[in-house]
């Protein structure tokens, strides 16, 4: 099955500076990425997604790049505010039929 | 039918119990997804269904857990004996086949003691 790898574990950024998060994959055949926030007792939610087919997808604050050769994604968040910290977790799925999950980074924004 | 609802939200139980959890999916989801997730790691992929039918299990379900969705809309876990080990959180998540987002419901938070 396809194995997610996430770092780094924790962040801390100042409010108004950038965070990045990393994820690698196993499986070649994963098609499609999406990035997840979960707040402290909370659903996780779909925040950003990327097919395969594409190499940079932006939304707002929130770009996600993809590259298939290397088998890397990243999550960047520019401008980050307080509401921002969270713990993120990135996921891959081959064939979409479920998705595999990373083990997550906990980021905090500092005012 | 704004999301997904699962059904308890928090569920103490002692070990050897036998506990059910019920999720409610977006009403014109085909697809629907249970999830456990334990403190600090990401949701482990338990089992999902295509309408009523169980399409795929994970070497994680044991005998013990058992999955139905007998109309294709509700569907429900079960957990027979409970280990100290089942404690965790369960997700459930719905999408439409063909789509990709998966909407996650809020989880139940399982304690076994």
């Amino acid at each position: 099955g396809e194995n997610v790898e996430q770092h780094p574990s924790t962040l801390s950024v100042q409010e108004g500076d950038s965070a990045v998060i990393k994820c690698t994959y196993s499986d070649s055949a994963s098609n499609y990425f999406p990035w997840y926030k979960q707040e402290l007792g909370k659903r996780p939610q779909l925040i950003i997604d990327i097919r395969s087919n594409v190499g940079e997808k932006k939304d707002q604050r929130i770009a996600v790049t993809l590259n298939k050769t290397a088998k890397h994604f990243s999550l960047h968040i520019t401008e980050t505010q307080p509401e921002d910290s969270a713990v993120y977790f990135c996921a891959a799925t081959p064939g979409a039929n479920n998705l595999f999950f990373g083990t997550g980074t906990r980021l905090t924004v500092i005012p | 039918d704004t999301g997904v609802s699962q059904d308890p939200r928090h569920k103490i139980t002692k070990r050897g119990q036998n506990v059910t959890f019920r999720c409610d999916p977006i009403s014109e989801h085909n697809r629907l997804y249970w999830y456990r997730q334990t403190l600090g790691q990401g949701p482990e992929f338990l089992t999902y269904f295509q309408n009523e039918a169980q399409l795929e299990k994970s070497r994680l379900l044991s005998d013990r857990f058992s999955a139905e969705r007998p109309k294709g809309s509700f569907s429900t876990l079960e957990i027979q004996r409970t280990e100290q080990g089942d404690s965790a959180m369960y997700l459930c998540a719905s999408r439409m086949l063909g789509l990709d987002g998966y909407t996650f419901g809020s989880g139940t938070r399982l304690t076994v003691v």
